[in-house]
């Protein structure tokens, strides 16, 4: 079975603050890991596709790294904003298959204070 | 461009019941999927189609589950009869290539109560 963890399952920070999540992936069969932010009544937006071991993709105040000889990805915010707050999913997408089982973590939930 | 359609929003049935849900695509996007999230979990993936051909069911249970992509744009995902555990919202997607490496652009989903 596929196991995707993200770290930490819900962070409050003040406005102003940076922060940081983790995705821990499988290190072997490695195709792609996705980035979505989900906010609250809204559909899931993707954030960054990432394919290859080193990327460091950037949107914004928003930036991720990708390592997938260990089998994980950091997502950075900075300089938090209220409308930051949302739920960031994860999705590690194996080789062989369809491609389009995408194996999602549980999530982040950011909660941005002003 | 148009986002991903659904409906309906919400949904409350009782067990036993038959409940139905559509999805438009974005246009010119030949996947579609339908992912179900239970509450406290991540999207799983129920239900792949490549045009109107099934990709990838594997994970849809089909007792009771049912879907299709008629020429091969709108989608229907049927539960028949739904279960207390079926209560989840349900996503539909699309992506313009094979999702490994195109981004999934999602509906913003169906919530299904099971009473």
């Amino acid at each position: 079975i596929l196991n995707v963890e993200q770290s930490p399952q819900s962070l409050h920070v003040q406005e102003g603050d940076s922060t940081n999540f983790t995705c821990s992936f499988p290190s072997s069969n490695f195709y792609a890991l996705h980035w979505y932010r989900w906010e609250t009544a809204k559909s899931p937006e993707a954030l960054f596709v990432m394919t290859l071991n080193g990327d460091e993709k950037k949107k914004g105040r928003i930036s991720a790294t990708l390592n997938t000889k260990e089998g994980y990805s950091y997502l950075y915010i900075k300089g938090s904003q209220p409308e930051d707050s949302a739920t960031y999913l994860c999705a590690f997408v194996p080789y062989g298959g369809s491609q389009g089982n995408l194996i999602f973590g549980k999530g982040t939930k950011l909660s941005v204070k002003p | 461009e148009a986002g991903v359609a659904q409906s309906p929003r919400y949904k409350i049935i009782e067990k036993r019941q038959s409940v139905a849900f559509w999805c438009n695509p974005i246009s010119g996007h030949a996947t579609l999927y339908w992912y179900q999230q239970i509450l406290g979990q991540g999207p799983k993936l129920l239900i792949q189609f490549q045009n109107n051909g099934v990709v990838d069911d594997s994970q849809l249970p089909k007792d009771r589950f049912s879907a299709e992509r008629l020429k091969g744009v709108d989608s229907t995902l049927k539960i028949q009869p739904a279960k207390l555990e079926d209560s989840a919202v349900y996503l539909c997607a699309s992506s313009l290539g094979l999702a490994g490496h195109s981004p999934l652009h999602f509906g913003n989903g169906t919530r299904l109560t099971v009473t």
